[in-house]
């Protein structure tokens, strides 16, 4: 069974920053690419970033490209997201997802980010 | 990178069809066939329904159904159940491994 679990999260003030964690279990996590994908409070999903299962190629989106940075340890079953120079509207839900069939076909329970001074 | 377009709310009565509309551009939905749809019960993680446009992942009821044509997909839930109430979210590759999710549509079963 896929298992995928967010660490992480918390309150930091804004321009701080945190690194969250996901620790993938019950597939070969390095045949994957992998995702982070983002829920305001009450609002839409945000697919946020993807890092190729190489883990030398990563992509962002316009809102967080430049601040945030994508990464993964195969030998660790690990995906990673380094988040600075956090903003009030970071705050969110934060999910780690499998990228299959350009789809997102598992995804973790979610860990919740707050920027807020 | 801008959201899809979907509506705010669709609702039905217990063995019901419904249709949810996911607008895009030429440059999402228009241009490729990596449509996919997800569900989110409050408090949940989302949960994978449709890719690809029409296909279903193992375990999906042969109820939810997809299409698209030109920048519209659509998700159809025929005989809707209680359990169907949740939020629906479409979501579109975009080209050079970016995606781009709609705006999520509350299912309400009367």
């Amino acid at each position: 069974e896929v298992q995928l679990v967010e660490s992480g999260g918390g309150l930091v003030q804004p321009g701080e920053s945190l690194r969250l964690s996901c620790a993938a279990s019950g597939f070969t996590f390095s045949s994957y690419p992998m995702n982070w994908v983002r829920q305001a409070p009450g609002k839409g999903l945000e697919w946020i970033s993807n890092i190729r299962n190489d883990k030398d190629n990563t992509y962002y989106s316009d809102s967080v490209k430049g601040r945030f940075t994508i990464s993964r340890d195969n030998a660790k079953n690990s995906l990673y997201l380094q988040m600075n120079s956090l903003r009030d509207e970071d705050t969110a839900i934060y999910y780690c997802a499998t990228d299959s069939a350009w789809s997102f076909d598992s995804w973790g329970q979610g860990i919740l980010v707050t920027v807020s001074s | 990178q801008s959201a899809l377009t979907q509506p705010a709310s669709v609702s039905g009565s217990p063995g019901q069809s419904i249709t949810i509309s996911c607008t895009g551009t030429s440059s999402d939905v228009g241009n490729y066939n990596f449509v996919s749809w997800y569900r989110q019960h409050p408090g949940k993680a989302p949960k994978l329904m449709l890719y690809d446009v029409t296909e279903r992942p193992s375990g999906v009821p042969h109820r939810f159904s997809g299409s698209k044509s030109g920048d519209t997909a659509s998700l159809t839930i025929s005989g809707l159940q209680a359990d169907d109430e949740a939020d629906y979210y479409c979501c579109s590759y975009a080209g050079k491994f970016t995606w781009v999710f709609g705006g999520g549509t509350k299912l309400t079963v009367l």
